[in-house]
């Protein structure tokens, strides 16, 4: 199993301001994800997080919005970047582990739950 | 149309009833997942299926994979139950249904 600790676990932020959200898993991982979680809906993946290189943003997603750090295969960041208060969402981290592969286990940090003013 | 469906959307049961929730996917998969999410906003992993059926606890996942169905089943709920359920399915991607809001009452 994966153990992820995610922090902050909860924020509330001025509009226009960034705020960076950080995941630590205590084994490497291949594959890491963010997903984002608006009020009343499901989980929509925001990028796939690869190590020494850029994150992979699904559709709707981009890089100046939500830069993404991944230095390590342990490690992540995910930045919500001048943001609004249509970002007010639960931002959660996500490995697939042990095997790596798409079709093994899901596990997911506690989420951050940020609210925008 | 969502690759994943569940239903109901909303549930709630009193203490000790049987409970099941259900999901219907339209993509091929190699695994079905159901996760639990309370409300502070973590999820966890119930049961990651590919075939037949799982058992942990008063939980109860099963699988048809002809018919594209899985259900969680929970016996003998709890008010600790209440939670939102969410099935997931992970083909060469992942797909995620909006979730089951359970509540149950004592």
């Amino acid at each position: 199993s994966a153990v992820i600790s995610q922090k902050p676990s909860r924020d509330i932020c001025q509009r226009g301001t960034s705020l960076t959200i950080q995941c630590q898993v205590d084994s490497q991982v291949t594959m890491m994800f963010w997903y984002r979680q608006q009020p009343g809906q499901s989980l929509t993946l925001i990028a796939t997080a690869n190590q020494g290189s850029e994150a992979t943003y699904e559709s709707g997603f981009v890089i100046d919005k939500f830069p993404i750090s991944r230095p390590n295969l342990t490690f992540s960041t995910l930045t919500v970047s001048n943001m609004s208060p249509e970002d007010s969402s639960i931002y959660l981290c996500s490995v697939v582990g042990p095997s790596g592969r798409v079709g093994g286990e899901l596990f997911f940090g506690e989420g951050s739950r940020l609210t925008v003013l | 149309k969502n690759e994943v469906e569940q239903s109901p959307q909303n549930l709630t049961a009193q203490e000790g009833e049987f409970i099941t929730i259900n999901c219907s996917y339209s993509v091929g998969i190699s695994a079905l997942h159901w996760l639990q999410q309370h409300p502070g906003g973590g999820i966890v992993s119930l049961f990651m299926l590919s075939s037949g059926k799982k058992k942990h606890g008063r939980l109860i996942a099963t699988i048809n994979i002809q018919e594209k169905h899985s259900s969680l089943h929970i016996t003998a709920s709890h008010p600790r139950d209440s939670a939102v359920y969410i099935c997931a399915a992970t083909g060469n991607q992942f797909y995620f249904g909006t979730g089951t809001s359970l509540t149950v009452i004592p």
